[in-house]
């Protein structure tokens, strides 16, 4: 099973849609997940942390469920600017690698006029 | 402003020539890390540093060098002996605070072979 798993996409919806993403992560110990956004051939960008009882910035929402190691980010009212990929991140959790982050290969949202 | 400092934007790599990518920054982070990119793939850690004068291999260190020797720098040399150089190189660095806070990226190095 890979370390953390996305759908890639593409998820092509109408501005105004409400669009969810779906992670799942296989090492139980992970202690930290983040979802990021990145925009085509820039830097990802940290786009909110993800706490187990759920949390909301805005128009979007996170959401963690450990026992299933599942991760979702729903988006609310997609404008056109929320066309990026959207990366789910794992933190590694022990040892001396702590700080160390698991990527998913992220996926690919299009928001259409 | 703090923030990550990653210079060159563009390189460019004639086969056989070690190339050096610049990471700084002022954000006072304690670790800094350097992934790679290919097209349609996720991010790979290359190598990270939690303190100054110690970094780690990271899952393909392979062909790749680092030296921590400021807390503000972390630079990355591609050696001759990666054989596929080409992809887009990110810098990142964290804080520590009972966690290991999220990372920050700066605006990356984009490395291609003559």
């Amino acid at each position: 099973r890979k370390e953390v798993e996305q759908d890639p996409g593409p998820f092509n919806v109408p501005e105004g849609a409400t669009v969810a993403f779906n992670c799942t992560y296989s090492n139980s110990a992970s202690q930290s997940f983040f979802w990021y956004r990145q925009d085509c051939r820039k830097e990802p960008k940290l786009l909110m942390s993800v706490y187990s009882s759920g949390n909301e910035d805005g128009r979007f929402t996170a959401q963690l469920n450990r026992a299933s190691q599942y991760i979702s980010l729903l988006i609310r009212d997609s404008k056109l600017s929320d066309s990026a990929t959207y990366l789910c991140v794992v933190n590694m959790g022990y040892g001396g690698s702590q700080g160390n982050l698991i990527f998913g290969k992220g996926t690919k949202l299009s928001v259409k006029p | 402003d703090g923030g990550i400092t990653q210079s060159p934007k563009y390189l460019f790599r004639k086969e056989g020539q070690n190339v050096t990518l610049s990471c700084e920054q002022n954000l006072n982070h304690d670790a800094m890390y350097w992934y790679r990119q290919d097209p349609g793939q996720g991010l790979r850690l290359i190598y990270y540093s939690q303190i100054v004068n110690d970094f780690q291999k990271g899952d393909i260190a392979e062909g790749y060098s680092v030296s921590r020797e400021k807390k503000e720098s972390f630079p990355l040399t591609v050696t001759s002996a990666q054989k596929n150089p080409t992809a887009f190189y990110l810098c990142a660095s964290s804080t520590y605070r009972g966690a290991y806070q999220p990372q920050h990226f700066g605006d990356g190095t984009r490395l291609s072979i003559l």
